[in-house]
């Protein structure tokens, strides 16, 4: 069962504004990730990170920003929201192990994020 | 580098036909394939994987071969229903444990 929770599931907010969004998992996976996905469902890769204070950008340019200062905690802020940033993001999260058959990704909900 | 490439949607089905979606996938070493499914409003859900070359995963009646010479992982049930409509992602897990690829997704609508 995915322990990975994220927080808020839906957010609509004005232009201009700082918004973070939340992800948590009780797993102690050291890697995580966000994704952004479009209408058209295809994942884009943000940011992620191999562990405490390990934070990279992903595949996708973003104008967010993504700290990892706690194993379980991985939150996504962007400074100023824009219309253009509507979308829904997905947070998920990994374990590194000597076992290939042991690894998966596990996902949050997801938050739909709307910039009015 | 790495990359998944799967068939475009939407397949549209009928109750019980044989459902097929490709994945072909480019690597370097020997990566860990997935097929993850999401239903609408939600995360995505690990469906199957296989870690090695000849494995096959199977789940709820889905299977999909690890094929490493022709580097493909297609998904296949013998029996849709309409429980089955979701959107279906193929993956891989570099072979050094760096990130997850992921295919553009296709999605499944199945008729009564």
């Amino acid at each position: 069962e995915a322990d990975i929770y994220q927080t808020p599931r839906y957010l609509v907010i004005g232009t201009g504004k700082k918004i973070t969004l939340e992800c948590s998992q009780t797993m102690g996976h050291d890697k995580m990730y966000w994704y952004q996905q479009d209408p058209g469902m295809e994942l884009h890769l943000i940011h992620y990170s191999y562990g405490v204070n390990s934070t990279e950008k992903g595949d996708l340019s973003s104008e967010s920003t993504v700290s990892r200062i706690r194993t379980e905690h991985f939150p996504l802020t962007l400074e100023s929201a824009r219309p253009s940033h509507t979308s829904q993001y997905l947070c998920a999260s990994s374990r590194t192990t000597p076992r290939k058959e042991n690894t998966e990704a596990f996902f949050g909900q997801g938050t739909r994020l709307t910039v009015v | 580098g790495n990359s998944v490439t799967q068939m475009e949607g939407p397949v549209t089905l009928s109750e019980e036909a044989f459902l097929t979606i490709n994945c072909t996938y480019t690597a370097t070493g020997y990566p860990s394939l997935f097929w993850y499914v999401q239903y609408p409003g939600e995360g995505l859900q690990l469906l199957l994987k296989a870690t090695k070359a000849d494995d096959k995963g199977s789940n709820k009646g889905f299977e999909a071969t690890y094929r490493k010479e022709t580097t493909s992982f297609h998904l296949e049930k013998g029996s849709v229903q309409v429980s089955d409509s979701a959107v279906y992602f193929c993956a891989l897990e570099g072979y050094n444990f760096n990130k997850f690829y992921f295919g553009s997704g296709t999605k499944l609508n199945v008729k009564p």
